[in-house]
């Protein structure tokens, strides 16, 4: 089956620009997940749909990030304005829900200079 | 919400030798446990899971223990091989509701 698709691969903005990240989940996937994973740490989850629904959105910084899943399919996840501390891999993963396993995308990397 | 941590953080072994990762959770509603593998530059990708309703689960040369009471599972890798070289992280979850890793362990299998 085709894997969980992420874009770009790689960016790079200056700090106070935006910049919005892609996600298109395995087919059939309900659960979606972005995880931001900064170098050397583990993914930390920001954002978590169940189809079109926000489960958990407790670590997503309210004020600079938003994310959106329209239509319970593909998702997108903005920052504005980025900092410096947001650079780090963005990484999108889906489940079926009643498995468990969380497929992952190649993920973006974000450099803000 | 569910806080896990994992130990050590770095581990170097001897190939052929066993390694042993060990992770704590906090939450006691948590009832799934997997493992991802995560090499340089690569997608974290499972490689072991088990829930709360199993104490052991093996596959090949690498097994998963959990002990509900303590909150802590532990990955164990047989006669590890340069392959197995990689970043493992331990994850927990309630359901597949919120699944949070712990902050991972750089496994560096020595020839």
């Amino acid at each position: 089956e085709a894997g969980v698709a992420q874009s770009p691969r790689y960016k790079i903005i200056e700090k106070r620009q935006s910049v919005a990240f892609w996600c298109n989940p395995i087919s059939g996937h309900a659960t979606l997940y972005w995880y931001q994973q900064i170098l050397g740490q583990g993914p930390k989850l920001l954002i978590q749909f169940q189809n079109n629904g926000v489960v958990d959105d407790s670590q997503l910084p309210k004020d600079r990030f938003s994310a959106e899943r329209l239509k319970g399919v593909d998702s997108t996840l903005k920052i504005q304005p980025a900092k410096l501390e947001d650079s780090a891999v963005y990484l999108c993963a889906s489940s079926f829900g009643v498995s468990g396993e969380a497929f992952f995308g190649q993920g973006t990397r974000l450099t803000v200079v | 919400g569910e806080n896990v941590e994992q130990h050590p953080s770095t581990l170097s072994v001897q190939e052929g030798d066993s390694a042993v990762i060990k992770c704590t959770y906090s939450d006691s509603a948590s009832n799934y446990f997997p493992w991802y593998k995560q090499e340089l530059g690569k997608r974290p990708q499972l490689i072991i899971d088990i829930r709360s309703n199993v104490g052991e689960k093996k596959d090949q040369r690498i097994a998963v223990t959990l002990n509900k009471t303590a909150k802590h599972f532990s990955l164990h890798i047989t006669e590890t091989q340069p392959e197995d070289s990689a970043v493992y992280f331990c994850a927990a979850s309630m359901s597949d509701y919120k699944l949070s890793f712990g902050a991972g362990t750089t496994v560096t299998v020595r020839a």
